[in-house]
């Protein structure tokens, strides 16, 4: 069973600052993606990666996939407080059912 | 055009009773995938519907069935409730051509005592 495990647990900065997250796995993703999930709602797809080395821009979010395809992060510039959230990562395989397997998440707090 | 739907928005049961959960999918959409996603926990795969039939299934007791009606809506039933039952129910929509884009509606939070 694939295993991800996503770094750090819990980050809170300030309006501003710049951070990193991290999802890493025990083997290779067949495609990754990134979530937001704010609280009492379901999580929303921010991007899908599937080439080793590939680097996606969302705005201020800047998403990697590892050349190895076991790991990715997610970086963003100048947290904002709309920025809080649970991140998470998730592995889609591409067989024939889209079973997507979710990392523990990374919670944000971005304060003023 | 609506996104997924979920009835009821929260819900609460004791232990030993059965409780339903509905999904409506996003528009265009034919596949309907349930997870459960316990409190500091990401989400946890349940299974997948399609052409109303199950078509993959996670590690979940049989406990836990489902259906999908004609119009691709769904359901998630659960009987003999037990208190680790208790968490956000999600149900996410996606097509067969664009299995890697899955849409979330907002959960049922469920709650046994």
């Amino acid at each position: 069973t694939q295993l991800l495990e996503q770094s750090p647990q819990f980050l809170s900065i300030q309006e501003g600052e710049n951070l990193t997250v991290y999802c890493n796995s025990s083997s290779v993703f067949s495609s990754l993606q990134w979530y937001r999930q704010e609280p009492g709602e379901g999580p929303v797809l921010l991007v899908t990666v599937v080439t080793g080395g590939e680097v996606k821009k969302l705005k201020r979010l800047t998403f990697q996939f590892g050349d190895a395809r076991k790991d990715s992060s997610l970086h963003i510039t100048a947290a904002q407080p709309g920025d809080t959230g649970l991140y998470l990562c998730a592995e889609g395989n591409t067989g024939t059912a889209s079973k997507l397997t979710f990392g523990t998440g990374t919670r944000l707090q971005v304060t003023l | 055009d609506a996104g997924v739907t979920q009835s009821p928005t929260h819900l609460i049961k004791t232990r030993g009773q059965q409780v339903t959960l509905r999904c409506s999918p996003k528009s265009g959409h034919d596949t309907v995938s349930w997870y459960q996603q316990a409190l500091g926990q990401g989400p946890q795969f349940i299974f997948q519907y399609y052409e109303e039939e199950e078509r993959q299934r996670g590690n979940f007791p049989d406990r836990f069935s489902g259906h999908q009606f004609p119009n691709y809506s769904s359901e998630l039933n659960v009987n003999a409730l037990l208190l680790g039952d208790s968490a956000l129910y999600l149900c996410a929509s996606s097509s067969l051509q664009g299995y890697l884009a899955q849409y979330f509606g907002p959960g049922t939070r469920l709650t046994v005592l």
